[in-house]
């Protein structure tokens, strides 16, 4: 069972948006900073947002990310084709002597 | 741009230790900011981090606690590359690891490894 809360799938048409939660709690969405994965089938998680909202260069401007309290989102405008795959969202954690904590993914189907 | 080059077996028997090993370009394990890690995925356990290895004027590891009695990360200045060391594996140790730096966050991941304990 993942640490951070994250629906199974999601999926949206070509042009729409698609918003993914990730849900935490204070000993690491409330307290540090969020970041999103991209991984396609066979290949490693792709760093796709950072520190709650910013973009790695190379990452479209159709994906955001915004966080309050303790959950955060991931946003994609203008859905693609391409865009089909699993999203992740990881925070440090402070409890356990300190640790990476993820989400269990949402795979993302484009209809 | 770093990359992150992973060698090991892609099998490994019960009871034994797990040995997986990764290559860095582009950055310095010795390097004062970046951190570097193990992590792993499976379908029953999701992503897990498992541990860390960074040079902060000398030489630190953290470890999971779920697996901080079994498992070694060390660094290689020479070679400029990091090591992880599983013992006493069980199936449910099966597993695609990964290496990843950290800068502040998971960045630059190496291209998984597929792990199978099994007799």
């Amino acid at each position: 069972q993942s640490v951070l809360t994250q629906p199974p799938s999601a999926s949206g048409t070509p042009g729409q948006r698609v918003t993914i939660s990730c849900s935490g709690s204070s000993s690491n969405i409330g307290t540090n900073t969020v970041n999103w994965y991209q991984q396609f089938p066979g290949t490693a998680p792709r760093l796709l947002i950072y520190n709650n909202n910013h973009r790695p260069s190379g990452v479209p401007d159709r994906f955001s990310g915004s966080k309050s309290g303790t959950s955060a989102s991931l946003a994609i405008s203008g859905l693609q084709s391409e865009d089909e795959a699993d999203y992740y969202c990881a925070a440090w954690d402070d409890s356990l002597n300190g640790r990476w904590v993820f989400g269990g993914g949402t795979k993302l189907t484009v209809l | 741009q770093v990359q992150l080059q992973q060698s090991g077996p892609g099998l490994v028997k019960p009871s034994q230790t797990l040995s997986l090993t990764c290559a860095i370009s582009g950055d310095s394990v010795s390097s004062n900011s970046a951190a570097w890690n193990w992590i792993r995925q499976s379908p029953a356990r999701g992503l897990e981090w498992l541990g860390r290895t960074y040079y902060r004027s000398k030489w630190y590891n953290h470890y999971a606690v779920s697996v901080k009695s079994r498992i070694t990360i060390n660094p290689d200045t020479s070679k400029n590359q990091f090591s992880l060391q599983l013992s006493s594996v069980t199936p449910e140790d099966t597993a695609v690891y990964y290496c990843a730096r950290t800068n502040g966050y998971l960045d630059y991941w190496g291209q998984g490894t597929l792990v199978t304990v099994s007799s």
